[in-house]
């Protein structure tokens, strides 16, 4: 059973334009969202996180958003330039202290 | 230049052979982690560490095993019990037991059953 999904396999955007990407999770206990960026053959490099005591954190072009009553949250990046095709992972943290992850979402960034 | 190395790149293996990923940080972390990403699926966790000498399972761990003898180091092993070996492995380290804000992750190891 997938505790954080996100649905979206793979997502296309114009350059300059807004990219959104979403996950949504089904445990109420997590308390601490991350977004970590993959490009092939590489390994993770952490983007930005959100504590679940807030709905909104922002760096520089990118803000995550948190939507705790819907178990959602989502990443704009504004505005999307070619270095960021790659591919971006949601996870959150349990009461352990470990991450759950989602599967990934492909951005690709159209000139 | 701090960091996490993980050796070698690609591995190929023969079935019924175990083969030792390797994985070494310098960045004197405390927490130690070993993911299994497969197409179309988030990472996976095998095993991890919180402090030397000490490994829990994670959610994957059959097949696999796992050393800590030194703060540095965290090989982990294949063993021929693991039925679908070929995947592409992570290994990450964390500052702190209980901290999630900064994984590192080292650039990964391909391994291929031959």
């Amino acid at each position: 059973d997938q505790q954080v999904k996100q649905n979206s396999p793979s997502l296309s955007v114009q350059e300059g334009r807004i990219s959104i990407l979403n996950c949504d999770y089904t445990n109420s206990m997590f308390d601490y969202f991350l977004w970590y960026k993959k490009y092939p053959a590489e390994g993770p490099t952490f983007l930005i996180s959100i504590s679940s005591i807030k709905d909104k954190n922002e760096d520089g072009r990118f803000t995550v958003f948190l939507n705790k009553s819907a178990k959602h949250l989502s990443l704009h990046i504004v505005p999307s330039q070619p270095g960021d095709s790659a591919v971006y992972f949601c996870a959150a943290s349990d009461s352990n202290y470990q991450l759950i992850w989602g599967a990934g979402t492909k951005l690709i960034i159209k000139p | 230049d701090g960091g996490i190395t993980q050796s070698p790149k690609y591995l190929f293996r023969k079935e019924g052979q175990n083969v030792t990923l390797s994985c070494e940080q310098n960045l004197n972390h405390d927490a130690m982690y070993w993911y299994r990403q497969d197409p179309g699926q988030g990472l996976r966790l095998i095993y991890y560490s919180q402090i030397v000498n000490d490994f829990q399972k994670g959610d994957i761990a059959e097949g696999y095993s796992v050393s800590r003898e030194k703060k540095e180091s965290f090989p982990l092993t294949v063993t021929s019990a693991q039925k679908n070996p070929t995947a592409f492995y992570l290994c990450a380290s964390n500052p702190t037991r209980t901290g999630t804000h900064g994984y590192t992750f080292g650039s990964g190891t391909r391994l291929t059953v031959v």
